[in-house]
This record gives C-alpha cells, sequence and structure tokens, in this order.
C-alpha cells in the first residue's frame, strides 16, 4: 500500500557527475511524471509518459534524460550535473489524463 | 503561453476565520484545474479536482469553484484550524502544452497559516 514512492530522499552531488532520481508506483498508473519545484518558478514538467516505452518532454527537459521500461518504475538521470539543477524533484503518476495526479514525496539534490 | 497566478503569495488568519483563496489562468482553453496542499518537506496532496464543464466540487469545509470563462477559480476553506496551515497550489491542465498527455501548469501557491 506505499502508493509511490521516489528514492533517494536526500542527495548531494557534485558538478559534472550523473544522477539517477528513482521514483516506483504501486497501482499501474499509465501516467507518469516528473516534476521540479524552484523558488521563484513553482512547478514545472522535465518529463512525462503516457505508458511503457512511451515519453516525451515537458517545460525544462534540458540535462535529464528519461526511460521507462516497466509500467511502475520511472526513472531520472541528470546525465552530467549542473548547480542549476539544484531543485527538488517530484514524481507523479495519474490513472489517465482526466484524473488527478498523485504526487510522491519528493528529492531533495544539492548540486555542488 | 498559460500561466496561473495566485494572490496572495501568503496569508495568515486567526483559528475559525472563513477564508478565500484565489487562482487566475491566463487561457481559459483547459481540460480541468486541481487545487493541492503541501505541507513543508513533503509532496503534493490533491484537494478537489474540477472539469472544465463544471462550476465547482465540494470536500468537507473545503469548496472550490471555477469560472472558466473569466480565468478565475477560488478554494474556500470554512472555519479554518491550525492544521489548515500549508501552501496551497492551484494548477490547470491545459488544451495546448502537453495538456492532453496530462501537463500540469502551476501557480506559485499561497501560504496559509492559520493561528490559534
Amino acid at each position: 500500500d506505499a502508493g509511490i514512492t521516489q528514492s533517494p530522499r536526500y542527495k548531494i552531488t557534485e558538478t559534472g557527475r550523473q544522477v539517477t532520481l528513482m521514483c516506483h508506483q504501486t497501482w499501474s498508473h499509465s501516467y507518469m511524471f516528473w516534476y521540479r519545484q524552484d523558488l521563484g518558478h513553482g512547478l514545472r514538467l522535465i518529463y512525462y509518459s503516457a505508458a511503457a516505452d512511451i515519453t516525451d518532454k515537458g517545460e525544462v527537459p534540458d540535462g535529464y534524460v528519461v526511460s521507462r521500461s516497466k509500467t511502475e518504475n520511472f526513472p531520472l538521470t541528470l546525465e552530467s550535473a549542473t548547480r542549476s539543477q539544484t531543485s527538488v524533484y517530484f514524481c507523479a503518476s495519474s490513472w489517465t489524463t482526466q484524473e488527478t495526479q498523485y504526487f510522491g514525496p519528493g528529492t531533495r539534490l544539492l548540486v555542488l | 503561453k498559460q500561466e496561473v497566478t495566485q494572490i496572495p503569495a501568503a496569508l495568515s488568519v486567526p483559528e475559525g476565520e472563513n477564508l478565500v483563496l484565489n487562482c487566475s489562468f491566463t487561457d481559459s482553453a483547459i481540460y480541468n484545474l486541481q487545487w493541492f496542499r503541501q505541507d513543508p518537506g513533503k509532496g503534493l496532496t490533491s484537494l478537489l479536482l474540477i472539469q472544465s464543464s463544471q462550476r465547482e466540487q465540494t470536500s468537507g469545509r473545503l469548496n472550490a469553484s471555477l469560472d472558466k470563462s473569466s480565468g478565475r477559480s477560488t478554494l474556500y476553506i470554512a472555519a479554518s484550524q491550525p492544521g489548515d496551515s500549508a501552501t496551497y497550489l492551484c494548477a490547470v491542465r491545459p488544451l495546448g502544452y502537453g495538456g492532453s498527455q496530462g501537463n500540469l501548469i502551476f501557480g506559485k501557491g499561497t501560504k496559509l497559516s492559520v493561528k490559534p
């Protein structure tokens, strides 16, 4: 009955390193989303996925890569982390685009 | 481009007061509008979802209205309690901008503090 989980919850890394943030949902929702939340910008969509092996860019995709080989997992990879990617990252999922999105607890990422 | 604005950015009220949070959006072409609650250091919790064909939704002490033509929504909280203290976020799912895939455009939120 975990719902949607994210790991790690906190991460400190250095500029240039690759980082992967994990997202797992237990509902078998078709749709999954990655957002970042920054002071002054609010939440912005990075990538979304309509089903396994179907992904598309959101508003701020540069520097990020996603994959979705299984319905329940939607990892987000920062290929070469930059300080501007310091943020709180939220994963969300929903059954359909008409229904509400359920959010995970977030991952706080600090890039030094 | 769709933009969502929430005013005020912060609000402090005494316990028991009825209050209204405001949300405005620039493009009336939306599928739906959602209100979320976010507690410090936590994720978002969905409160109410209003489809574009609806005028309002109610859940307990919460009532959300939608006036699509004027680009406005309000969240009414009755008999506020200290436990209502949180940041309230409004989000629209636009007909464009990936909205057909479920993309949400968020406002920056209103931080509510209810004093005992």
